[in-house]
């Protein structure tokens, strides 16, 4: 059973522009979050995705935006790169009930410079 | 605000010997826990959960315990090895769709 898939592994992208992140979830699990771990704020949550909805987002400011497309697939984009957006970003999917396991991608590496 | 955190930074392990990773949290309507590992150039990797309704869950080499009167999360790994050396992160959520992380606690075994 294939794992949570993110694309690409690593970006570099300079100041100012903007950058599409994606996420492919494990078969079956219709959610998808989004989280960014850097060394000085740990991870934090970003938003939620289940059946094309948002159900839940963090307190990240509106460069940062979502979707989930109909195959549970989900993609983040960030507008306006700033340097303190370089961060680790990940995915995790899971079934989307309340109080099930999470299951994370290896992540996508964002460095704006 | 509200927050998951652990108690210590770091934990420095013999080889064989088993590990305890703390976790305090804060939210009293938690109901939900994971332990996660991650380890260099990866994203976290699921251990085990545990519910709130439960006090000790058991999986293969790993326990975790869970003190709802404290508030207190612990990861016991037995019989470390040097294939445990990570960083591990214990996550809470209280039916809002999101993981609330701790800091993290680097375990390093030395052989």
């Amino acid at each position: 059973k294939a794992g949570v898939t993110q694309t690409p592994r690593y970006l570099i992208k300079t100041r100012g522009q903007q950058v599409t992140l994606s996420c492919s979830p494990i078969s079956g699990h219709r959610s998808v979050s989004w989280y960014q771990q850097t060394p000085g704020q740990g991870l934090q949550f970003l938003f939620e995705y289940f059946s094309e909805t948002q159900r839940n987002k963090g307190n990240f400011p509106g460069r940062f935006s979502g979707r989930q497309f109909s195959n549970s697939r989900s993609e983040m984009n960030v507008s306006t790169l700033e340097l303190g957006d370089s961060a680790l970003y990940l995915c995790a999917s899971s079934f989307g009930h309340f109080n099930t396991e999470a299951f994370f991608g290896q992540g996508t590496r964002l460095t704006v410079v | 605000g509200e927050s998951v955190g652990l108690h210590l930074p770091t934990l420095s392990v013999q080889e064989g010997d088993n590990s305890i990773i703390n976790c305090a949290y804060s939210n009293s309507a938690s109901d939900y826990f994971i332990w996660y590992k991650q380890e260099s150039g990866k994203g976290p990797q699921f251990i085990i959960d545990i519910r709130s309704n439960m006090d000790k869950r058991q999986g293969q080499r790993v326990t975790v315990l869970l003190n709802k009167t404290v508030k207190h999360l612990s990861l016991q790994i037995a019989a470390t090895q040097p294939g445990d050396s990570a960083v591990y992160f214990c996550a809470e959520n209280s039916n809002d769709y999101k993981l609330s992380f701790g800091a993290g606690t680097t375990v390093t075994v030395r052989a």
